[in-house]
């Protein structure tokens, strides 16, 4: 299995300003023969089902705010909320499925 | 739209066999990939295994001894069947559609809660 891991567990961000979660796979998750790493972000607000934020590691799904980006490639990943709202409270994960599926702990967003 | 939703009893006894419906509805069964998500406060959040319309199943590893999962195209449902349960397998499931394998999850159902109890 690939193992997923984020981190921090949890932080707390003032409105309006940056959060950022780091996701590491223990093995590569970029298929070279399409160039495309193989790598989600969800949020997770309590008693919801997971929404998907992005995909393929930095592709946003429809409807998602820009203020939420996805960055990097092979084993180190990152998402990034530039500017905090209320709204963005709840857990994110990052989940690969390069090789069936697996999903970090998760990263409880709050505010300061 | 498409809209999925999880039934099935939300007590099992231990050494049971727990068994879930997913209903698809707002789209066709066909031609993607359905496959069975937990979440507990122990493991997180911990893949069961998948199908596809033609049948084919995979499963976890971990879980494969005890799972079997089934799909009837003609009532746009998928199911899940896990043998011998545990406390351990407390959990929300949730059935999930990814437009094929080694895709992402695009569609969530809401979750059903399962608890393992005499």
């Amino acid at each position: 299995d690939i193992v997923m891991t984020q981190s921090p567990d949890s932080l707390a961000v003032s409105l309006g300003e940056r959060a950022t979660i780091n996701c590491k796979s223990s093995q590569s998750v970029l298929y070279r023969s399409n160039n495309k790493n193989y790598l989600a972000w969800y949020q997770q607000k309590p008693g919801q089902p997971p929404k998907l934020l992005i995909y393929w590691a930095s592709t946003r799904e429809s409807g998602v705010p820009d203020r939420f980006s996805g960055s990097g490639s092979g084993t180190d990943f990152t998402l990034t909320i530039s500017s905090l709202q209320a709204e963005d409270v709840a857990v994110y994960y990052c989940q690969q499925y390069y090789a069936t599926l697996t999903f970090g702990g998760g990263t409880k967003v709050e505010i300061k | 739209q498409v809209q999925l939703q999880e039934s099935g009893p939300g007590l099992v006894k231990p050494s049971e066999t727990l068994s879930l419906t997913c209903t698809v509805s707002g789209g066709s069964i066909s031609s993607y990939c359905w496959s069975w998500i937990r979440q507990s406060a122990g493991k997180g959040l911990e893949w069961i295994g998948r199908i596809y319309s033609s049948g084919s199943t995979n499963y976890n590893p971990s879980l494969k001894s005890r799972v079997t999962m089934s799909i009837d195209t003609s009532k746009n449902q998928f199911s899940l069947n896990l043998s011998s349960v545990t406390a351990a397998d407390s959990a929300v499931y949730f059935c999930v559609r990814s437009k094929g394998a080694n895709l992402h999850i695009d569609v969530w159902g809401q979750g059903t809660t399962v608890t393992v109890s005499s």
